[in-house]
């Protein structure tokens, strides 16, 4: 079985300050990580993805986040955050013998302020 | 442009009544899936499919049913045995079903059940 905590319901942070988002997962298998961002009132959108190789991912819109094994734990960082980065982010982990299902976080309601 | 579609974005019904939520992709996907979202709880699984005519129960299936008998296609019922209907839909689909890939969403369908 594998889950996905995401720790902080909320984070205000102020224009041009940095951000991290936090999620920790369980597995018992390999597992693949991924971030979502969604707007209100529509679908999700893959902000990045986790599977192999380099720990350290990146969007194209400034987010990074880094995978770590021993930490179990794929946080989401922007060095200076935007007003149009308000929005709520998820957490998502799958594993190999999973049938390519994902589990989710709770979100995180990213809310960025002048 | 490809993409998935699921109709209507808004969607009102009376207690006792069934309804079938659309979900249409042209991504040549092999999987697709169908998340429940509730504020504060992330997306639960309701139902997945990974081929034609084969799905699976995900972890809320109860009062829900689905039939996928195209591969582009994926229709939710929404039982009148659903104790609270009133929720968010989203609906997904995957790449391959024996890889972890990452999934794309649609835009969503809000139900309200009065």
């Amino acid at each position: 079985a594998q889950s996905v905590t995401q720790l902080d319901s909320q984070v205000p942070v102020f224009e041009e300050a940095p951000v991290e988002l936090r999620c920790n997962y369980s597995s018992s298998v390999s597992v693949y990580l991924f971030w979502y961002v969604q707007y209100p009132n529509q679908g999700l959108q893959l902000l990045l993805k986790y599977l192999s190789g380099s720990t350290l991912v990146e969007s194209i819109n400034g987010f990074e986040a880094e995978f770590n094994k021993s930490q179990t734990s794929f946080h989401l960082r922007k060095p200076s955050v935007h007003i149009s980065d308000t929005a709520e982010y998820f957490c998502a982990v799958g594993g190999t013998g999973g049938g390519n299902k994902l589990t989710f976080g709770t979100g995180t309601q990213l809310k960025v302020e002048l | 442009d490809g993409g998935i579609t699921q109709s209507p974005k808004y969607l009102f019904r009376k207690e006792g009544q069934n309804v079938t939520l659309s979900c249409e992709q042209n991504l040549n996907h092999d999987a697709m899936y169908w998340y429940r979202q509730d504020p504060g709880q992330g997306l639960r699984l309701i139902y997945y499919s990974q081929i034609v005519n084969d799905f699976q129960k995900g972890d809320i299936a109860e009062g829900y049913s689905v039939s996928r008998e195209k591969k582009e296609s994926f229709p939710l019922t929404v039982t009148s045995a659903q104790k609270n209907p009133t929720a968010f839909y989203l609906c997904a689909s995957s790449l391959r079903r024996s890889t972890i890939y990452e999934q794309y969403f649609g835009p969503g369908t809000r139900l309200t059940v009065t």
